[in-house]
């Protein structure tokens, strides 16, 4: 069986602030994809990034990077210099290599204070 | 760019009845998922569909069945509905194949059952 853990419920920060949501899986197939998924306050989810499990190249696009670590089973995200839309629920998921279907994290909802 | 529309965005049903979510898809994918979101427990899988009059169980199908008569449309069915089925319901959609594409998700139905 699959698992997802976002241990943080809520994160409040003031804007500008740099934000780590941390998420970290089990699995026990070597060949996966990981997920990270935005819910606004509209509740429309926003596909964020994908990450295969081959490939533990970090990645860095705008103020959002994500630090993938295989050893740790952990795949977290970092905002940096946080702005009141950051806000949102966020969602890790974890997709195996036999089905399409994602195991999602409870969530962890950020709240950017301006 | 994908368009995954969920018929209602807000619903409310009374105990015992029989309750159609639906969902419809313009990008031609052959994977559709329904989803139910609550609060603390994150998004659990309830049907998915790998292709027309085709389905499988997802972690929490008791009270559900679906139905996929059209490549386009997947279909979720509260037999009887009842007061713990009260809410959040997203569809989603994927294409096939081994890239393990992002699901592309609607808009959600929020269903309140009384």
């Amino acid at each position: 069986a699959q698992k997802v853990t976002q241990a943080q419920t809520e994160i409040s920060v003031v804007e500008k602030e740099d934000v780590t949501l941390d998420c970290v899986y089990e699995t026990r197939d070597t060949t996966y994809y990981l997920f990270w998924y935005k819910q606004p306050p509209s509740g429309e989810l926003v596909f964020l990034i994908r990450r295969n499990s081959f490939d533990e190249q970090n990645e860095i696009s705008g103020r959002y990077s994500w630090n993938f670590q295989k050893s740790t089973s952990s795949f977290n995200f970092t905002i940096t210099a946080s702005q009141v839309v950051d806000s949102a629920v966020y969602f890790c998921a974890l997709m195996n290599s036999g089905y399409s279907t994602l195991t999602f994290g409870k969530g962890t909802m950020l709240l950017v204070s301006p | 760019d994908v368009k995954v529309t969920q018929s209602s965005r807000y619903l409310v049903k009374r105990t015992g009845e029989k309750v159609f979510l639906e969902c419809v898809q313009d990008m031609d994918h052959e994977n559709m998922f329904w989803y139910r979101q609550d609060p603390g427990l994150g998004l659990r899988l309830i049907y998915f569909s790998y292709d027309v009059k085709m389905k499988e169980k997802g972690d929490i199908p008791e009270g559900y069945s679906v139905s996929r008569e059209k490549k386009e449309r997947f279909s979720l069915i509260l037999e009887s509905a009842s007061t713990n089925q009260t809410s959040m319901y997203l569809c989603a959609s994927s294409p096939p194949g081994p890239r393990r594409s992002p699901l592309h998700f609607g808009n959600g139905t929020r269903l309140t059952v009384t």
